[in-house]
């Protein structure tokens, strides 16, 4: 099984700063990545997929770069909404699996 | 619109058992295949399992490998997860989501406990 390794597992920041998360595969899963945004009590909302490609709708702060084992979520200026926890999630093959999660927090 | 709505959810005992129902609409059910997706309170997302638009082909996690089976009725546009001889740790929201995990149900929340 791919193991996803998300880091940090946690962050502090204020608005306005930019922020990079990273997400390293323990095989290479060429850009088969996606990257979700979680709201306490909220559903998972997919921001990127094939690495780097950005959902409809999504602010155009957020970036997602990366092949093959390592990859990055940026915020380029974090905005009060942006609070929140982001999951990575390798769809290389089977099982999928997800990051632990990084739980960005407001300085 | 793209809509899955979860059921089924509740308490049950340990080493019981609960079927999961997702109703979809608003897309071709039976062209995609649909995943679960759990969460655990105040825990991370784990992928569960997945079926195919025909339901011939499964997959799942380790966790529930043995103990959960994903079914899929195509003419009611609805997905399944039969989950056998619970435990404590299967306790979380489950949710279904499309193929390419765009689109998710807002989640049912099962509670393993005595």
């Amino acid at each position: 099984d791919i193991q996803m390794t998300q880091s940090p597992s946690a962050m502090s920041a204020s608005v306005g700063d930019r922020v990079t998360i990273t997400c390293r595969a323990s095989q290479g899963i060429s850009n088969y990545l996606a990257w979700f945004q979680q709201k306490p009590g909220k559903v998972p909302k997919r921001l990127i997929y094939a690495s780097s490609s950005l959902r409809s709708g999504v602010p155009s702060r957020f970036s997602g770069s990366g092949s093959g084992t390592e990859f990055t979520l940026t915020i380029s200026s974090l905005q009060p909404e942006d609070f929140a926890t982001y999951y990575c999630l390798q769809y290389n093959s089977y099982p999928r699996t997800f990051g632990q999660g990084t739980k960005l927090e407001i300085k | 619109e793209v809509q899955l709505l979860e059921s089924g959810g509740g308490l049950v005992q340990p080493g019981g058992s609960l079927r999961l129902s997702c109703a979809a609409s608003g897309f071709i059910f039976s062209s995609y295949a649909i995943n679960w997706v759990r969460q655990a309170p105040g825990k991370g997302l784990e992928w569960v399992s997945v079926i195919s638009g025909s339901g011939s082909t499964t997959y799942y996690a380790d966790s529930v490998k043995g103990r959960f089976t994903i079914s899929r009725d195509n003419s009611k546009n609805t997905l399944y997860l039969q989950m056998n001889s619970l435990r404590a740790e299967d306790t979380a929201v489950y949710y279904c989501a499309g193929e390419n995990f765009l689109n998710w149900g807002q989640g049912t929340l099962v509670t393993v406990s005595s």
